[in-house]
């Protein structure tokens, strides 16, 4: 079984409508993280969250919100979903080590198309 | 100037061809240096890590620079299986150790 999942993984919907995409993990990672990307940017930090109780804007955070229900289970919310949305979105997790970066673990991301 | 920057290729080599890329990155006090594979359509994977000695793992061999600010990736006797893009990260303490990406350099291995 996968590590860290993502559902759905794909998700055709139209401009105006509220989506939620959650990822669930079993590395028993506190750190976990949203990332967009697109086609010439790259990947591009949405939120993250340290443990349950810590939930950080990242680069591109407008439009979007975030729950962290669970040490296992961050979603990604977006309220009103614009065409520009459409993306490929990715949630992370790493271990939260001392005195440096961690590795991140992906989900097979989420395909998103906004009409 | 972009915080972590790489050639998106395409390089197109052949199999059995030695091929490097190169990443710089702007925060001179980054500390953390990755290198992931990213298959077309699928999740990026983490490929090795970036010591400040240089590491190699098997094939690869990914070397750090810190006076001019980029680190390389090495790719030896490529392989068909190697085409992929490829990711550098770059993470500080000052940015809460979470890696930046760069865009991808793009590999393609013909035979």
């Amino acid at each position: 079984d996968a590590d860290v999942t993502q559902t759905p993984r794909n998700r055709i919907t139209k401009t105006g409508k509220r989506i939620m995409l959650e990822c669930s993990q079993t590395k028993g990672h506190d750190r976990m993280y949203w990332y967009r990307q697109d086609p010439g940017l790259g990947l591009r930090l949405i939120y993250y969250s340290f443990d349950v109780k810590d939930i950080n804007k990242g680069e591109i955070s407008d439009g979007y919100s975030v729950s962290r229900q669970a040490q296992a289970k961050f979603s990604l919310s977006l309220e009103s979903a614009i065409p520009n949305q459409t993306a490929l979105y990715f949630c992370a997790t790493s271990p939260n080590l001392a005195g440096g970066a961690d590795t991140q673990y992906f989900g097979p991301g989420t395909r998103l198309t906004v009409l | 100037r972009k915080e972590v920057e790489q050639d998106p290729g395409p390089f197109n080599v052949p199999e059995g061809a030695t091929v490097a890329f190169n990443c710089t990155y702007s925060n001179s006090a980054s500390q953390s240096f990755f290198w992931y594979r990213q298959d077309c359509r699928k999740e990026p994977k983490l490929l090795m890590s970036v010591y400040s000695s240089g590491n190699e793992d098997g094939r690869f061999t990914a070397q750090l620079n810190r006076a001019s600010q980029y680190i390389s990736l090495l790719i030896r006797d490529s392989k068909l299986s190697d085409s992929a893009t490829y990711l550098c990260a770059v993470a500080s303490s000052g940015g809460s150790y979470i890696p930046t990406f760069g865009r991808g350099t793009s590999l393609i291995v013909h035979p």
